[in-house]
């Protein structure tokens, strides 16, 4: 079946930083990502759909200049957290359709934690 | 109206007994429903997906689509231990660009 891998699982760091997630489609090519965040005991929330070769397509209310998507190849997109603060904190977690399975389910990375201090 | 709406639960039961796990959707154009099951600081993984009216069945589970009624349903036969998680409704529309718009999830127990 289709595998996202996601990377790193983990990230620590202090308030100022700026993080960069990686989501790679491994046995598929995905001209489409999503970016998801998810709270505690919350459900997840839709930040961004990444688009291959173009600019991402942000959810209401996600700042795009806090929140930098690249998707620069057919198997790999990015999010850059810029400038992260403690409320930024969260539970990151990309996806991915596999274009081949019309209307199909979208299939999820393991997710990054980011714990700002 | 929320879009897409679960009980929150927790739904408790015991092991070996049926779980039923429900949801209904706002918009009549939803093309595509899934079921993903979360555990706890996990990512969601794919249970099951369903397309048309009726029921689809795969292992100890089977989803039940009606959209006249605009519900959807996972029953869980035979509910282990293992079972116990998160279970997150998700539905999509075609040509809404293949985005979900998941429920909140129902929290499931499966009791020894």
């Amino acid at each position: 079946g289709a595998v996202v891998s996601q990377h790193p699982s983990r990230v620590i760091c202090k308030s100022g930083t700026s993080v960069k997630i990686e989501c790679r489609s491994l046995d598929f090519q995905a001209t489409t990502m999503f970016w998801y965040r998810q709270f505690p005991k919350q459900s997840l929330m839709l930040m961004a759909t990444s688009n291959e070769g173009s600019k991402a397509t942000y959810e209401q209310g996600v700042e795009k200049d806090k929140f930098l998507i690249n998707h620069a190849s057919l198997t790999l997109s990015t999010l850059t957290v810029t400038s992260a603060h403690p409320e930024d904190s969260s539970f990151y977690i990309c996806s991915a359709r596999d274009p081949g399975a019309a209307n199909g389910p979208q299939h999820f990375g393991d997710g990054t934690r980011l714990s700002i201090l | 109206q929320k879009e897409v709406e679960q009980n929150s639960g927790p739904l408790s039961v015991p092991e070996g007994a049926i779980a039923s796990l429900n949801c209904t959707y706002s918009d009549r154009v939803s093309q595509s429903f899934f079921w993903y099951r979360q555990y706890s600081g996990k990512s969601p993984e794919l249970i099951m997906s369903i397309y048309s009216n009726g029921d689809k069945e795969d292992g100890r589970f089977t989803a039940q689509l009606n959209k006249a009624s605009q519900y959807v349903s996972l029953l869980i036969r035979d509910s282990q231990p293992s079972d116990s998680a998160t279970y997150l409704c998700a539905v999509s529309i075609t040509g809404g660009g293949n985005k979900l718009t998941f429920g909140t999830g129902t929290q499931l127990k499966v009791e020894l």
